[in-house]
């Protein structure tokens, strides 16, 4: 099993622009979650799944937007980069006991 | 709504020294505890976790935590820090929901 992969691992977008931070667990997990870390405030939850087709938001959503089309895939969204938004991404999954499973991080860059 | 406090920003220990990091939650129900361990520029790695039964909980590499309801605590220790122990760590707090809350994270620094 790959676990949990996440790619890029690394983005440098310029204000304004768009991207898709891609995520994918090949474990059959229902639940799947998109964290962001920042210096001295830990992992923060932008949004979460607990299956297919069902989404919500977490602590931080405002800026991104998520979709759930397969168990598989969890896509998080930047519709419109704003610098605030730099930061390192986490894509998470577990089989709903709250384990969670982390992928490598993705480290954003928004100029 | 449920919350992690990690007291300690930085910690600097000696090798071969005992070791306990602090952390505290708030959150209604019974809770589910986590410790994990990051070092720089990677991933989250589970140290260990706590559901429920015994209240002392062994993890990988050494580590233990436990859990005290009275308190609202969920300390970890180890009882002689290595070198590359240098890492930091990080308390999360789980609901049935499969969401965490993190604590702000505690830097252990190992002095040679």
């Amino acid at each position: 099993n790959a676990g949990v992969t996440q790619t890029p691992k690394f983005q440098v977008l310029k204000t304004g622009q768009s991207m898709t931070l891609q995520c994918a667990q090949d474990m059959n997990h229902e639940y799947m979650s998109w964290y962001r870390q920042d210096p001295g405030m830990g992992l923060r939850l932008i949004h979460y799944s607990v299956g297919a087709g069902i989404t919500d938001q977490g602590e931080v959503p405002n800026g991104y937007n998520v979709s759930r089309s397969t168990t598989e895939d969890f896509p998080l969204r930047l519709l419109s980069a704003a610098p605030s938004q730099t930061s390192v991404y986490f894509c998470a999954s577990n089989r709903g006991n709250n384990e969670q499973f982390f992928g490598p991080g993705t480290r954003l860059t928004v100029l | 709504a449920q919350s992690v406090t990690q007291p300690d920003i930085h910690i600097t220990v000696s090798e071969g020294a005992s070791l306990e990091l602090r952390c505290n939650y708030s959150y209604g129900a019974t809770p589910y505890l986590f410790w994990y361990v990051q070092s720089p520029g990677q991933g989250l790695q589970l140290l260990l976790k706590y559901f429920s039964g015994d209240t002392l909980v062994q993890g990988i590499k050494g580590f233990e935590a436990e859990f005290k309801r009275s308190q609202s605590s969920f300390n970890l220790r180890k009882p002689s820090v290595h070198w590359s122990d240098a890492a930091e760590y990080f308390c999360a707090v789980g609901d049935q929901g499969g969401k965490l809350s993190f604590g702000q994270g505690t830097e252990l620094s190992v002095k040679p």
